[in-house]
């Protein structure tokens, strides 16, 4: 059956450590999308992606970084430059990415610094 | 700069009574609203939507309200049960922006 999968579910991170967070959908979507969630900040966009090899700044880009080398898949990367990286992840896609479509998210990964 | 606020951080409320949950937006060009539960640790399901065109959208329990001259939208969940207690954010699709969410508690 269709959904998104992320994985890990917990992940830490050490110091000056990059990490990746995967991100899997089966939906046939076209678009995807990355948030973090803070205590008391709802979502907030770090980076999306409409199609294939494109991907577009959120308004929390800067320490992160995406690719999209397939349409099933958009790994975000928390790199050392991100100076407050613990938050849960929370991974979305939509069909092609316009508004007024539903978002559909994956379970998200708590990212935990060391 | 916040043009989705939910001023409410949580609610707490009686099983078998109303709920009712706010949200207001800065943007009067936004024309496509929805709501979204999040339990913890888990990521947002999509509750209910609205379009601009409509002042109001009901499913089952859950009534969604537009009032667009004052840029405020409430979703009302009636009668509540205890199954209903999670974190509910506002959002604006399109713009992907979310409300810092509401947490609700019905209580039994």
């Amino acid at each position: 059956d269709g959904g998104i999968t992320q994985s890990p579910k917990y992940l830490f991170r050490k110091e000056g450590q990059n990490v990746t967070l995967s991100c899997e959908q089966n939906l046939n979507h076209d678009a995807m999308y990355w948030y973090r969630q803070d205590p008391g900040q709802g979502l907030r966009l770090i980076y999306y992606s409409q199609i294939v090899n494109d991907f577009q700044k959120g308004d929390i880009a800067e320490g992160y970084s995406v690719s999209r080398e397939k349409k099933e898949s958009f790994p975000l990367t928390v790199t050392s430059a991100q100076k407050n990286p613990t938050a849960f992840y929370l991974c979305a896609s939509s069909i092609v990415g316009t508004s007024g479509e539903t978002q559909y998210f994956g379970p998200g990964t708590r990212l935990l610094v060391l | 700069d916040q043009q989705v606020k939910q001023n409410s951080p949580s609610l707490s409320v009686q099983e078998g009574r109303i709920s009712i949950l706010n949200c207001d937006y800065t943007n009067s060009m936004f024309d496509y609203f929805l709501w979204y539960k999040k339990y913890p640790a888990e990521g947002p399901t999509f509750l209910i939507s609205i379009s601009s065109i409509k002042d109001k959208n009901e499913d089952g329990r859950f009534t969604v309200f537009l009032n667009k001259s004052a840029k405020h939208l409430s979703l009302h969940i009636v009668p509540s049960q205890p199954g209903d207690s999670a974190v509910y954010f506002c959002a604006v699709l399109g713009d992907m922006r979310f409300g810092a969410g509401t947490r609700l508690t019905v209580k039994p």
